[in-house]
Parts: C-alpha cells; structure tokens; sequence
C-alpha cells in the first residue's frame, strides 16, 4: 500500500517554463488537496477536490491548475513559473469518513530560478 | 479573515519534561482541529478533535479542545528526542478545505 505519492521529489524551473507535479494515490480517497509551505507561513491551501471531476480553488490558486479525471490522480500544473513559487508542495488525501485527517505525500521540492 | 495561531514558535526542552504546545483560532465556520506532526518530510496526522472538552489520549500524548474559548492545547508528557519535530496544528473549515498555523517547532535534548 503507497498510500499518497508525489512526483518529482526536486524540480528546478526556470522563469516562465510549465510544469505538472504528480500525486497519485492507492486508498480510494475521496478527497485530495493540494497545499504549499513557505518558511514562517505554514501550510496553505492551493486546490482541492471532493470526488473525480470535481475540483474547487483554496486559499493561493492563482498560477495554479488542477484536475481531476480518476478518483486516484490529482496533478498540479504551473502554467508560468515565477520565483514566488519556489515552495515545498504537498499532495495529500482523505477518505470521506474524515475521522483520520488527510495523508500526506512525502513533497516536491520546487525552486524557480 | 480566518486565522490559525500556534504559540510559542519554538521550543527547546530536555528529555523528560513535559510540554504544552497552544493552538488558538479564528475562523468563520468550524468543524474539527487537527493536530499534526512534522519531521523532515511530510506532515502526519496525531488526533482530530471535534467536540469541547474530550481529551484524545495516544501514548505520552493527549490533546483537548475548547470550543468556547476557542483554542486546543497538545500536550507531551516524558519527552523524547524523537519528539523532536514541528507540530501543526489545523482547522476545518467546511469538510475540505484546512487553514493550517505556521508551526511549533520543538526539540528535546538529550
């Protein structure tokens, strides 16, 4: 069981490229989000999604898209990479029963250059 | 403007002392706090807490909720060195969306 799994681990961009990070997971969750995490400013929500095709934006969406096409994918797409969005990224997963929290993926490391 | 405010930031201790970590919060709705625990990789999950005044209990650690005053407290008691990490404490705000804290981050001493 691999529970949540996030691919790449590291990613070097440079200003304006795209990219798509993966998260996948094995557990048949519902609901998968996607979170940053910045120094001093924890975690916060990038989007998230309740069930497959169902998608909705959080806290910091913007330069941000998602799908989600399966119940197990959920990519984050960077349309055009900017500096403020070197970041640690989170997948992470919940089953709708809620009584456990979400699964996290182990993170991406992103730096923008 | 929902907020989520974890005191103290840090926190150095040594092992065997007993620590209290505080999560207070301001949030326009609410449905659980959830307290996680961070090491060098992704966050995992300690205890979800809906209703005032129950304490979950695992191991050395326990937690409780205060929905009047609104705030939970972590506490850990005969610290380790592998307690050593951040903890994270959470509010969910309508079933899918958390607005975390920024952290404490702790280390027990040898």
């Amino acid at each position: 069981n691999a529970g949540v799994t996030q691919t790449p681990k590291f990613q070097v961009l440079k200003t304006g490229q795209s990219m798509t990070l993966q998260c996948a997971q094995d557990m048949n969750h519902e609901y998968m989000s996607w979170y940053r995490q910045d120094p001093g400013m924890g975690l916060r929500l990038i989007h998230y999604s309740v069930g497959a095709g169902i998608t909705d934006q959080g806290e910091v969406p913007n330069g941000y898209n998602v799908s989600r096409s399966t119940t197990e994918d959920f990519p984050l797409r960077l349309l055009s990479a900017a500096p403020s969005q070197t970041s640690v990224y989170f997948c992470a997963s919940a089953d709708r029963g809620w009584g456990y929290g979400y699964t996290f993926g182990s993170g991406t490391r992103l730096t923008v250059v | 403007e929902d907020k989520v405010v974890q005191s103290p930031l840090s926190l150095v201790v040594h092992e065997g002392d007993t620590v209290t970590l505080n999560c207070s919060y301001e949030v326009t709705n609410f449905r659980s706090l959830l307290w996680y625990k961070q090491e060098k990789k992704a966050p995992t999950f300690l205890f979800m807490l809906t209703s005032s005044g129950i304490e979950k209990k695992s191991g050395r650690l326990s937690s409780i909720l205060d929905k009047k005053e609104l705030f939970s407290i972590l506490n850990i008691t005969a610290t380790q060195t592998g307690d050593s990490a951040v903890y994270l404490c959470a509010v969910d705000l309508t079933g899918n969306q958390f607005y975390f804290g920024t952290g404490t981050s702790l280390t027990v001493i040898p």
